[in-house]
């Protein structure tokens, strides 16, 4: 059974760009979610999707924007690039409809962005 | 707001000892606790979790407390083993949501 994939997996952006990343969950995973991790901070909650609708959303600016398409791949957009958005950003999927529930995230490989 | 927080970014052990890894929170609505291993260029990878309504879990070489009044919770690991070596996560949630909070880490070194 194959695992959350994300592409890209690496990639480097200049300040004031924008990028989207891509996610497709484990095949059957209706829910989507997005985190970031940096050194100081740990993994922080981006947005989580199911059946297409944004069911949550963290404590982000709106430059972080993100969808989910009817097959349940979802990709994360961040608009006019900043140095600190730097970071690995992490998909994650699940088969719950609701709650997290018995550690049922599955995490992808993760998009390293680097910002210069 | 850090509402989970790992006060040790950094943990060597001896093989064949017990490894202690701990975990504070802050928000009393969290019930239900996690811990996550990643390896570099990997994704976190669930490991044990427990609920409120516990307070001992036990998997294998693996245990998970947790002290409810103190907000804490700690991950034994018995024996430790050089594979055991990687960054671990302790998360958190609120029943019915679909997001966890994660603290900053641990890493756990095993030395041979």
């Amino acid at each position: 059974k194959a695992g959350v994939t994300q592409t890209p997996r690496y990639l480097i952006k200049t300040r004031g760009q924008q990028v989207t990343l891509s996610c497709s969950p484990i095949s059957g995973h209706r829910s989507v979610s997005w985190y970031q991790q940096t050194p100081g901070q740990g993994l922080q909650f981006l947005f989580e999707y199911f059946s297409e609708t944004q069911r949550n959303k963290g404590n982000f600016p709106g430059r972080f924007s993100g969808r989910q398409f009817s097959n349940s791949r979802s990709e994360m957009n961040v608009s006019t690039l900043e140095l600190g958005d730097s970071a690995l950003y992490l998909c994650a999927s699940s088969r719950r409809s609701q709650g997290i529930g018995t550690g049922e995230l599955f995490f992808g490989e993760g998009s390293r962005l680097t910002v210069l | 707001d850090q509402q989970v927080k790992q006060n040790s970014p950094s943990l060597s052990v001896q093989e064949g000892r017990i490894s202690i890894l701990n975990c504070d929170y802050t928000n009393s609505m969290f019930d239900y606790f996690l811990w996550y291993k990643k390896y570099p260029a990997e994704g976190p990878t669930f490991l044990i979790s427990i609920s409120s309504i516990k307070d001992k879990n036990e998997d294998g070489r693996f245990t998970v407390f947790l002290n409810k009044s103190a907000k804490h919770l700690s991950l034994h690991i018995v024996p430790s083993q050089p594979g055991d070596s990687a960054v671990y996560f302790c998360a958190a949630s609120e029943t019915g949501a679909n997001n966890l909070f994660f603290g900053t880490g641990t890493r756990l070194t095993v030395i041979p």
